[in-house]
């Protein structure tokens, strides 16, 4: 069974710009997680989808914004990049719609914000 | 809210020596509570988890973890460390939302 895989792995931005992240999730799971992960903050849990709804928000400001298809792959913008944007973005998913699912973490995709 | 306190940043362990990695929750209700390693440049890998039931957890690579309501503390624990367990650890706690600690990063000795 495939494991989580997000796309790119790797990418710098500049200022002002913005990106789009990509997460496919284990076939059959339908709840996907986003994470950013930097030094100074830690693993902070940006938002949870399952079933294409948003079920969950972190505390983050509205340039961070997710989406979820009907394959339940996943993506994630941040509009208007910033420096403090530079890190590593998790995506996880969970094959139950229970509060109890474990998540199965992809490799991340490290953005770097000049 | 809930949150994970994970009071050692960084954790020294000679190899085949014993390890316990301290966590402290804060959960209003029965917490799910996780233990996960991230190694170098890898996304986390779940070591353990417990729900409910015999609060003393087995996990992966001969890890356990013990939950102990009365102190608020999932510990995690291995008898004897070997030089590949060096990573970070992180303890986490909820479901949809989970919360992470800040990591404990453990450095093997020779």
């Amino acid at each position: 069974k495939a494991g989580v895989t997000q796309t790119p792995r790797y990418l710098i931005k500049t200022r002002g710009q913005q990106v789009t992240l990509s997460c496919s999730p284990i076939s059959g799971h339908r709840s996907v997680s986003w994470y950013q992960q930097t030094p100074g903050q830690g693993l902070q849990f940006l938002f949870e989808y399952f079933s294409e709804t948003q079920r969950n928000k972190g505390n983050f400001p509205g340039r961070f914004s997710g989406r979820q298809f009907s394959n339940s792959r996943s993506e994630m913008n941040v509009s208007t990049l910033e420096l403090g944007d530079s890190a590593l973005y998790l995506c996880a998913s969970s094959g139950t719609s229970g509060n109890t699912g474990e998540l199965f973490f992809g490799e991340g995709s490290r953005l770097t914000v000049l | 809210a809930q949150s994970v306190t994970q009071p050692d940043i960084h954790i020294t362990v000679s190899e085949g020596a014993s390890l316990e990695l301290r966590c402290n929750y804060s959960y209003g209700a029965t917490p799910y509570l996780f233990w996960y390693v991230q190694s170098p440049g890898q996304g986390l890998q779940l070591l353990l988890k417990y729900f409910s039931g015999d609060t003393l957890v087995q996990g992966i690579k001969g890890f356990e973890a013990e939950f102990k309501r009365s102190q608020s503390s999932f510990n995690l624990r291995k008898p004897s460390v070997h030089w590949s367990d060096a990573a970070e650890y992180f303890c986490a706690v909820g479901a949809y939302d989970m919360r992470f600690g800040a990591g404990t990063r453990l450095t093997v000795k020779p």
